[in-house]
């Protein structure tokens, strides 16, 4: 069965930076693109940018251009997310999530469990 | 860019009620739209995709409409296990936008 697994909870310091992994198994890895999204508290979801595991071409959301670097392994069938400069606004739960392309349609049909960074002073 | 509103927001309703939450876009952007529930402390769960599709194992009682800028999520029969957010999403080449969310509580 699709699984996607990700790293354990993160604290950092105001502009650090933070790697979070993203371990998937039950598909094969370079078949799907693969996105991040987070959620502040209090905050609703939010698209953060898009892999694609066969190439590595990625898409990120204007917002967080020059400071995300979405990168993978094939080897292990992991995808990483890293954001730099980290602000107290960066604290949320980070998602993984697979993206199912079907007849030019695309959505989100597996996702990680979430991991927690909190950025803190 | 284009823009995506939800209403109303939050939502509350009795156990048993119809339940409709819209989701507008700023512009045409035909049926590229997702809708997922989110409850708290868990992943995101897709509901249906290409804006009427219900996805593999969701109940009936979640359906989907409209295209263009106009869309609805309808639960026919709030269920106690259907407080959660909804969101609805969007999709055009690969940048992806989510709506603000509706938050479903039972009255």
């Amino acid at each position: 069965q699709v699984q996607l697994v990700q790293s354990g909870a993160e604290v950092k310091k105001p502009g650090a930076s933070v790697k979070l992994s993203c371990k998937a198994s039950g598909y094969t890895f370079t078949n799907y693109y693969m996105h991040w999204v987070r959620q502040a508290p209090g905050q609703g979801l939010e698209w953060m940018g898009i892999i694609k595991p066969s190439g590595g071409t990625t898409n990120y959301a204007q917002k967080f251009q020059g400071r995300l670097t979405m990168t993978r392994d094939t080897s292990t069938s992991t995808v990483y997310v890293e954001l730099s400069s980290l602000r107290s606004e960066d604290t949320a739960i980070y998602y993984c999530a697979r993206d199912l392309f079907v007849e030019g349609r695309r959505y989100f049909d597996y996702w990680g469990q979430g991991t927690l960074v909190t950025v803190s002073s | 860019d284009i823009q995506m509103t939800q209403s109303p927001s939050p939502l509350s309703a009795s156990v048993g009620d119809r339940v409709t939450i819209t989701c507008q876009a700023s512009q045409d952007i035909s049926s590229y739209l997702n809708w997922y529930q989110h409850k708290p402390g868990k992943a995101p769960k897709l509901l249906i995709y290409d804006a009427s599709n219900l996805e593999t194992g969701v109940p009936s009682r979640f359906s989907g409409s409209g295209s263009g800028t106009d869309f609805s999520l309808t639960i026919s029969g709030l269920q106690p296990e259907d407080i959660a957010t909804y969101y609805c999403q969007h999709y055009n080449d690969l940048v992806f936008t989510f709506g603000p969310g509706t938050k479903v509580d039972i009255k």
